[in-house]
């Protein structure tokens, strides 16, 4: 099946500065790309997915990159804020509508 | 639209009890699917249905778990008998096909805790 690495797994940033995910995957049919973000307590919730025809996506700060011939697809937050702080998963879709997500990334912005 | 509700929101019980976890997808959708998230091994599909049909089961840890889903409204997740590695949050979640793969919504999840 699928498999999906995430990294890194803590993210530390100051407020205003980016904050960047990258991830992996094993399965090149894999064609769909969400990101999820999961404040404490909560449920995951897509911010922003990408799928195989699209280089790159954007929606206001926030913007994910997908490269297929290196398998690898990577979030990208500009002008963090503190309510950006939270866990962030990177997910894959390689058949039918099966989601591989990554372990997750835990982005704290500090003010 | 209400989104994706499942209940109960929290379940306490013992070692070796039924335990059962429901879920109602968003009107209209026609795919649900059952993740379990625990620190140790993150978001886990667990099994999911299209049309009320459980298309793929292999996610389920073992025979102790079952789900079903009786009506394009409801599914139910059930684990018989409960065991303290069972403790996690499930997340039921549902989405509808369309030209192409299209986006899971999350119910807010049921923390379990076996005792």
């Amino acid at each position: 099946g699928e498999n999906v690495e995430q990294h890194p797994s803590t993210l530390s940033v100051q407020e205003g500065d980016s904050a960047v995910i990258k991830c992996t995957y094993s399965d090149s049919a894999s064609n769909y790309f969400p990101w999820y973000k999961q404040e404490l307590g909560k449920r995951p919730q897509l911010i922003i997915d990408i799928r195989s025809n699209v280089g790159e996506k954007k929606d206001q700060r926030i913007a994910v990159t997908l490269n297929k011939t290196a398998k690898h697809f990577s979030l990208h937050i500009t002008e963090t804020q503190p309510e950006d702080s939270a866990v962030y998963f990177c997910a894959a879709s390689w058949r039918d509508y099966k989601l591989s997500f990554g372990a997750g990334t835990t982005v704290t912005v500090r003010a | 639209d209400a989104g994706v509700i499942q209940s109960p929101r929290h379940e306490v019980t013992e070692m070796g009890q039924e335990v059962t976890l429901r879920c109602k997808p968003i009107s209209g959708h026609d795919y649900l699917f059952w993740y379990r998230q625990t620190m140790m091994r993150g978001l886990e599909l667990l099994i999911y249905f299209n049309n009320n049909v459980p298309i793929d089961d292999s996610g389920m840890p073992e025979d102790r778990f079952s789900a079903k889903m009786p009506n394009a409204s409801f599914s139910t997740l059930k684990i018989q008998p409960s065991e303290p590695r069972d403790s996690a949050v499930y997340f039921c979640a549902s989405s509808l096909f369309g030209q192409t793969i299209d986006t899971q919504y999350f119910g807010p999840g049921t923390r379990l805790t076996v005792l």
